[in-house]
């Protein structure tokens, strides 16, 4: 069974510094994906990572996919509150849509 | 496109009462998912469509939880008859081939 693991569980920063969370897996993914989800909502796809060493950003956001395609970070600079809520990563195995597999979550408060 | 739109956006409803909930996917989006999220287990699959045909409905807890697409715009979740432990958020979730889900804001259900 292919898991993603995401640490930390829970994140409470002040407005300003930089943080980092991860998702961690045993297995080989084909492409990663990263979303927000705001408290009363659905999750809202960020980015989609698909090669080995890829790094994207947006605005302030950093995400890396593995070299090996079994890990993936964000790195947030400079949050703020606005970017409070719950980050899931969720991996594919490149086969059937159904097989997109989500991460339990990083919990990201940022206090002003 | 006014995005996924869920019904209702809440319900409260008595244990062994039939639930339904219902989905209405982005025009032109081929897969359609029905997810439920828990503190505990986070998101799990429940099922997903391509086309309006199951694919795998492997996720279904059990023979109570049923799921219909019949036809492109619209599909239901039904649970009879519901249990407390059925409380959790329902979301559906859309999307064309393999680029990213587009969630719905989801239906939190209460079972009493």
């Amino acid at each position: 069974t292919q898991l993603l693991e995401q640490s930390p569980q829970f994140l409470s920063i002040q407005e300003g510094e930089n943080l980092t969370v991860y998702c961690n897996s045993s297995s080989v993914f084909s492409s990663l994906q990263w979303y927000r989800q705001e408290p009363g909502e659905g999750p809202v796809l960020l980015v989609t990572v698909v090669t080995g060493g890829e790094v994207k950003k947006l605005k302030r956001l950093t995400f890396q996919f593995g070299d090996a395609r079994k890990d993936s970070s964000l790195h947030i600079t400079a949050a703020q509150p606005g970017d409070t809520g719950l980050y899931l990563c969720a991996g594919g195995d490149g086969g059937s849509q159904g097989n997109l597999i989500f991460g339990k979550g990083t919990k990201l408060s940022v206090k002003p | 496109d006014a995005g996924v739109i869920q019904s209702p956006r809440h319900e409260v409803t008595e244990m062994g009462q039939e639930v339904t909930l219902r989905c209405k996917p982005i025009s032109g989006h081929d897969y359609l998912f029905w997810y439920r999220q828990t503190m505990m287990r986070g998101l799990e699959l429940l099922i997903y469509f391509n086309n309006n045909v199951p694919i795998d409905d492997s996720g279904m807890p059990e023979d109570r939880f049923s799921a219909k697409m019949p036809n492109a715009s619209f599909s239901t979740l039904k649970i009879q008859p519901s249990e407390p432990r059925d409380s959790a958020v329902y979301f559906c979730a859309s999307s064309f081939l393999y680029y990213g889900y587009t969630f719905g804001s989801g239906t939190r259900l209460t079972v009493v």
